[in-house]
């Protein structure tokens, strides 16, 4: 079985600028959580997504929005890029939306840098 | 807000020595939750504790909750090389089912 797939894995991007960031849960999973991990800090949670609707939102402006799929891959999108957006973006997938025994997922992540 | 703080920072222990790294919650968890980063890597799940009090033990690994629910640790018996890594461990946001993470503590092993 695959496991979560984040696409891209890395991305360089101009201040201002849209970019979109996807991810494919494990087969069976239908929570989505995004979390983006400044170098040196821990992940920072951004969304959470169960059944294709919106369960939680971080402490991020609105220019952060996503989504999830009847499929439930999921896709977190970027607006006005700033300099300070630059980090690991970290897709986690889980059976429940605690994590429950088995933990959440991660997958390998999308390093974007702004410049 | 809620907020979860993890101590010490950094580690740096000889290949062999004990390490333990402390978790502390500002607010009562239903449940804890420990994951690694490796250097480059990603977190990976390591074990999740439900019960007030409740030890588990994983092969060279210790992990406990405190018996109030707001605190845990980590207790790794004579290190590895293979232990180097970023430990962090994470709790269910106030209110909602989304893990907040702490700040991690990093070990690095001299071989």
């Amino acid at each position: 079985d695959a496991g979560v797939t984040q696409s891209p894995t890395h991305l360089i991007k101009t201040r201002g600028q849209h970019v979109t960031l996807r991810c494919s849960p494990i087969s069976g999973h239908k929570s989505v959580s995004w979390y983006q991990q400044v170098l040196g800090q821990g992940p920072q949670f951004i969304f959470q997504y169960y059944e294709k609707e919106e369960r939680g939102r971080g402490n991020f402006p609105d220019r952060f929005s996503a989504r999830q799929f009847p499929n439930y891959s999921s896709e977190l999108n970027v607006n006005a890029l700033l300099l300070g957006d630059s980090a690991l973006y970290l897709c986690a997938s889980s059976l429940v939306m605690e994590g429950g025994r088995d933990g959440y997922t991660f997958g390998s992540g999308t390093r974007l840098t702004v410049v | 807000g809620q907020q979860v703080m993890q101590i010490p920072q950094y580690q740096h222990v000889q290949e062999g020595e004990d390490f333990t790294t402390y978790c502390n919650s500002s607010t009562t968890l239903s449940n804890i939750q420990w994951y690694k980063q490796r250097p480059g890597g990603h977190p990976v799940f390591l074990i999740q504790l439900v019960k007030s009090g409740e030890v588990k033990k994983q092969k060279r690994l210790t992990f406990q909750f405190g018996e109030a629910k707001k605190n845990s640790s980590l207790h790794i018996t004579a290190t590895q090389t293979t232990d180097v890594g970023t430990y962090f461990c994470a709790g269910p946001r106030t209110g909602r089912r989304a893990l907040t993470f702490g700040s991690g503590t990093r070990l690095q092993v001299q071989p």
